[in-house]
This record gives structure tokens, sequence and C-alpha cells, in this order.
């Protein structure tokens, strides 16, 4: 089954703790993205990556990396998160032709 | 700057047509998405127009015009299960990459 899987779903952590949101896809993607979605914000783009190594800044990247090593994967990494990114956060993926975006389910992240 | 405009609310009755309108400004376009989300899921992808005119899919149709800047997502014969945020979503060019810029979403309530 075509799918873009995120993990963890759901995260609860403290201001300053590193953490890593995976994101898969096995559809042989070229391009995937990040995105956070507020209230009333609708969705902004974090960081995306157009293939393997080649990654640039969205709309919000302030406090976040990412990395493309293999074309499957692109973590989002939060290396001193605060609570202002507490968020929905959504990984997409796409062949880049017609603006489709495969998105996965979320991952709904809490600082404190 | 980009921006995209498109109501924040709309309610419409159940077996009725409602139609979402978007209005984008950027530098650049290649094309208008549409996407619909759920509470708690992620968006999906509805419809893609590159060229001016209307696209239909079912109960679903929309509509672009280039040289107005502006499209909309007709939606017929409306069920319960379509009560969703609706996005809209510009793919244009930026630099050497495409970029996808949504717009807040509408959020449309269907009353039986």
């Amino acid at each position: 089954e075509a799918q873009v899987t995120q993990n963890p779903r759901y995260l609860i952590t403290v201001t300053g703790k590193k953490l890593t949101v995976t994101c898969s896809q096995n559809m042989n993607h070229e391009y995937m993205s990040w995105y956070r979605q507020d209230p009333g914000l609708g969705l902004r783009q974090i960081y995306y990556s157009m293939n393997v190594e080649v990654t640039d800044k969205g709309d919000v990247p302030e406090g976040y990396k990412v990395s493309r090593k293999e074309k499957r994967n692109f973590p989002l990494i939060l290396e001193s998160p605060s609570p202002n990114q507490t968020s929905l956060y959504f990984c997409a993926s796409s062949l880049g032709e017609n603006g489709e975006l495969f998105f996965g389910e979320g991952s709904r992240l809490t600082v404190l | 700057g980009q921006s995209l405009e498109q109501p924040s609310e709309v309610t419409a009755v159940e077996g009725a047509i409602v139609q979402i309108n978007c209005t984008y400004q950027t530098s650049g376009f290649y094309g208008l998405s549409w996407y619909q989300q759920h509470d708690g899921g992620a968006p999906t992808f509805l419809s893609y127009n590159a060229l001016d005119g209307l696209e239909e899919t079912g109960r679903f149709s929309s509509f672009l015009s280039r040289s107005d800047s502006y499209g909309y997502l007709l939606l017929q014969e409306l069920q319960m299960k379509d009560s969703a945020s609706y996005f809209c979503a510009v793919r244009a060019p930026m630099n050497r990459d495409d970029k996808i810029i949504f717009g807040k979403g509408t959020r449309l309530h269907i009353l039986p």
C-alpha cells in the first residue's frame, strides 16, 4: 500500500530535549516536505527536499533541521524544542508534477 | 509576497451545492490544487487545475481562471461526510524549485 509513515504520532516532551520525527514513504517520490499546522494558520512549510541530499528552507524553518540521506526518509529534527513548536506536524511526498501531495497521518507534538 | 485567500468558514445544507473560492497572488504559477481534511485526519488530494476551465470528478468540480488568479471548488449533492476543512494550494516556481503554498483553509459546516 502506498503510504507516508510518520513516527511518533503523539509526543509530549520538555523544552530543550532533542527529538526527531521520522518520515518514510514507499512511493519512490523525489519530493518530500514537512508542514506544521496551527489553528487559523493553515499548513506552513518548514523544509522541503527535491531529492536526496537536496534540502531547502520553507516558510518557517527556524528551530528545525532536516536531512535527506535516502530517497524514502526525511526526518525532522528539533535540536532544542521550545513551547512555540507545539503543533501538529505533517510529512508529505509528491512526484512533483501535478502538485498532488501524499500526507502522513500527522504527529502531534507538545513541548512543555 | 505570495498569498492565497479563501473564506474561513462556509455553511450549507445537506443535498445542496456549495462553492469555495480561492484567490491567489504568487510570483509565477503552475497550478491550483484542492485538499480535504477531516478533523483529526491528514489532508487528502482532491483535484489539480493547471489550465483554465472546469474539471469534474464525481460530486466535486474545480475551476481555474489564470487571468483572474482565481479558482473554486464546487461540491454538489452535499453529504454530512463532506463536513471538513478544504485547502487550496498553488504550485509555483521558487528559485530553482517548485513550491506548494497553502491557503489557510475553509471550514465547511453542513446542516441536516
